[in-house]
């Protein structure tokens, strides 16, 4: 089984500033690596796929890159809206698996 | 709008059994696979099983493999998970997601909480 491990656990900032998020797999995902945002109460929401495309309506301060075990997920300028949890999520070849990462909290400083 | 709606959740206790459903609309149901993921009460998530667009093959996270069946009725807009010999660990907000060819899930039901406990 793929392994997602996210850092840091949590990250304090304030808006405006840049956020940037890790996300390293224990093998191998080629680009298969999507982001999700969740505040409390709510569903999570899809926001990058494979690797570093945007989901509809997502907006261009969110991006991500990498590719093989390393991802990152960029958030260019922090809006009071973008405080919450941040998963990354991994499918396997076949069949089929998938597993998210532990979660990176995002909070205001 | 394109929504899911889940249903079905509640208190069961251990080795029940209990059935989710999921009414999906504004888009075309039977085109698109289906996956069921759970997240236990401050974790993170988990997914449980998927389905193919057609219910022709099913796929499951090992921790309810055998115990879990996934199914649609492409008829009634509406896709199930039905959940026997439940355990305290099966406790958790079960959401249902659309499929975004077969790598992500890129919408999401509001989920349904289901408690398993004497």
């Amino acid at each position: 089984e793929i392994v997602l491990t996210q850092s840091p656990a949590t990250l304090s900032l304030s808006p405006g500033e840049r956020a940037t998020l890790s996300c390293r797999a224990s093998q191998s995902v080629s680009s298969y690596l999507a982001w999700y945002q969740q505040k409390p109460g709510q569903a999570p929401r899809l926001l990058i796929y494979d690797a570093s495309n945007r989901a509809t309506g997502i907006p261009a301060r969110f991006s991500g890159s990498g590719s093989g075990t390393d991802f990152t997920l960029t958030i260019s300028s922090l809006e009071p809206e973008d405080f919450a949890v941040y998963y990354c999520q991994q499918r396997s070849n076949w069949p089929p698996a998938y597993t998210f990462g532990q979660g990176t909290k995002l909070e205001i400083k | 709008q394109v929504q899911l709606v889940e249903s079905g959740g509640g208190v069961v206790q251990p080795g029940g059994s209990l059935r989710l459903s999921c009414a999906a609309s504004g888009f075309t149901f039977s085109s698109y696979g289906m996956h069921w993921v759970r997240q236990a009460p401050g974790k993170g998530l988990e997914w449980v099983a998927f389905i193919r667009y057609d219910g022709s093959n099913k796929y499951y996270a090992d921790s309810v493999k055998g115990r879990f069946t996934i199914s649609r009725d492409n008829s009634k807009n509406t896709l199930y998970l039905q959940m026997n010999s439940l355990r305290a660990e099966d406790t958790a907000v079960y959401y249902c997601a659309k499929d975004l060819w077969f790598r992500a899930f890129d919408i999401w039901g509001q989920g349904t909480m289901v408690t398993v406990s004497s």
